[in-house]
């Protein structure tokens, strides 16, 4: 079957680093994307991986090991705003993107 | 770029009824919309996966003749939620991808609440 695995909950600090992993079992992979979705909102586009590797956007880094099946978003310089849940989403064979249930970021000045 | 626009909002309705919520892509030609549900505290759930001009496919356990999708044109689909109950007061959200475009871009939602 396929499955997305990550942490329900998180806390971290104002200004420190927080990396929340995400490990994946999808039939055939075509990529795994990153999503934001701050409550009472839909989700937010933050990165897509399909190569091996880190990639680094602003504050926000994601990273992509294909022969281990893990992904993970480095999120730095913690700010308040960062509260939010954090969804991570494999794209299978048939280019559907199977979900994770999201990790709840709880920011703590 | 990539903006899927939803109407309503929100939306309030007696018990019994139906709702229409409407998603448009702004900017590009949607070959694929989806519709999620999201009850409180819990992640998306894909209700069914719609390609135009075509029927949609349901996810196991959502009754298609309740939850009426409509995906007449590549820039408008549309989901009715027939006899609606307080059940199916939830956050309603669809996503429309393009062409070889495995990223879906989001609707901002629509809550609705059934009295």
């Amino acid at each position: 079957g396929q499955n997305i695995d990550q942490p329900t909950e998180m806390t971290a600090t104002e200004g420190a680093i927080v990396q929340i992993n995400c490990t994946y079992q999808t039939s055939g992979f075509n990529g795994l994307f990153w999503y934001q979705q701050h409550a009472g909102e839909a989700p937010t586009f933050l990165s897509y991986n399909v190569l091996d590797g880190l990639e680094e956007k602003g504050r926000f880094s994601s990273f992509l090991s294909r022969s281990k099946g893990y992904s993970y978003l480095l999120l730095k310089e913690l700010q308040m705003k960062d509260s939010a849940s954090y969804l991570c989403a494999g794209v299978d064979s048939n280019y559907q993107l199977i979900w994770g249930a999201g990790t709840k970021l709880i920011i703590k000045p | 770029g990539a903006v899927v626009s939803q109407h309503p909002s929100w939306v309030i309705c007696k018990s019994g009824t139906s709702v229409k919520i409407e998603c448009r892509s702004l900017d590009f030609q949607a070959t694929t919309m989806f519709w999620y549900r999201q009850f409180p505290k819990q992640s998306l759930m894909l209700m069914a996966t719609s390609n135009e001009g075509s029927k949609a496919t349901y996810e196991q356990g959502v009754e298609k003749d309740k939850f009426l999708i409509n995906h007449a044109s590549l820039t408008l689909s549309t989901l009715t939620v027939t006899s609606a109950h307080p059940e199916d007061s939830s956050f309603y959200i669809c996503s429309a991808r393009g062409g070889e475009d495995y990223e879906q871009y989001f609707g901002p939602g629509t809550r609705l609440t059934v009295t």
